[in-house]
């Protein structure tokens, strides 16, 4: 079965370094996402992307993130500065075109845990 | 703008015990999805089901079960014969589609479920 996958599983970093979060999403899907959940609370959207443009971000995704798709397969997540705060798992996800006869699933990558120092 | 509350912090059931999960959305799209993940002690995100909002049938899956009331905005997820497998914390969330993709991704604060045996 196809999975989306990202590395690392886990990241350490000292405050105010830069880091870059990696996804595989799924081949044939179009539209992909990140999400933040930090430790014993909700996850949340960050930002969307299709068509090689972001489609969607939240009041998270500040001038600190960006987001790219460098080649046909990666998916990445750039913080340019970390802070404390940036503490959580990230998780990048993918879908194929939604349509209301169809129902495709939104797939989760297993997470990268981000712990900055 | 879109809320969704999971008002059940953390349910203890003992084993074999039925146990609903309770959640209720806000949102003033006319077509909307909504989902339920699983995220067990390990931390990744696992797909359980997802609704359209013009999709007001219920469904079963084995001894998981979702029922979807549109008058109340509610989409409640049962576990029938709980299994100490079943131990996670459980989010709903909602979203919106446009042009292919979804939008609007909203998740809950989660309900953590513990199955005692």
């Amino acid at each position: 079965e196809p999975e989306v996958t990202q590395t690392p599983s886990h990241q350490v970093t000292q405050m105010g370094q830069e880091v870059i979060l990696r996804c595989v999403p799924i081949s044939n899907h179009l539209y992909f996402y990140w999400y933040r959940q930090i430790l014993g609370q909700k996850v949340e959207f960050l930002v969307s992307f299709y068509n090689n443009e972001i489609s969607e971000k939240s009041e998270i995704f500040d001038d600190q993130f960006s987001v790219e798709r460098p080649d046909g397969s990666n998916f990445t997540l750039k913080i340019r500065s970390t802070k404390l705060e940036d503490s959580a798992m990230y998780f990048c996800a993918s879908n194929r075109e939604v349509r209301e006869s169809r129902r495709p699933t939104q797939y989760f990558g297993p997470g990268t845990r981000l712990t900055v120092l | 703008a879109q809320k969704v509350t999971q008002a059940q912090t953390e349910i203890s059931v003992v084993e074999k015990e039925d146990v609903t999960l309770d959640c209720v959305y806000e949102t003033r799209d006319t077509t909307y999805y909504l989902f339920w993940y699983k995220q067990p002690p390990s931390g990744e995100l696992v797909f359980l089901i997802r609704r359209n909002s013009f999709d007001e049938q219920n469904e079963i899956s084995g001894r998981y079960s979702w029922n979807f009331q549109k008058s109340t905005s509610s989409f409640n997820f049962t576990i029938t014969a709980s299994q100490v497998v079943d131990s996670a914390v459980y989010f709903c969330a909602l979203a919106r589609a446009n042009s292919g993709g979804y939008q609007k991704v909203t998740f809950g604060t989660g309900t953590k479920l513990q199955v005692i045996p």
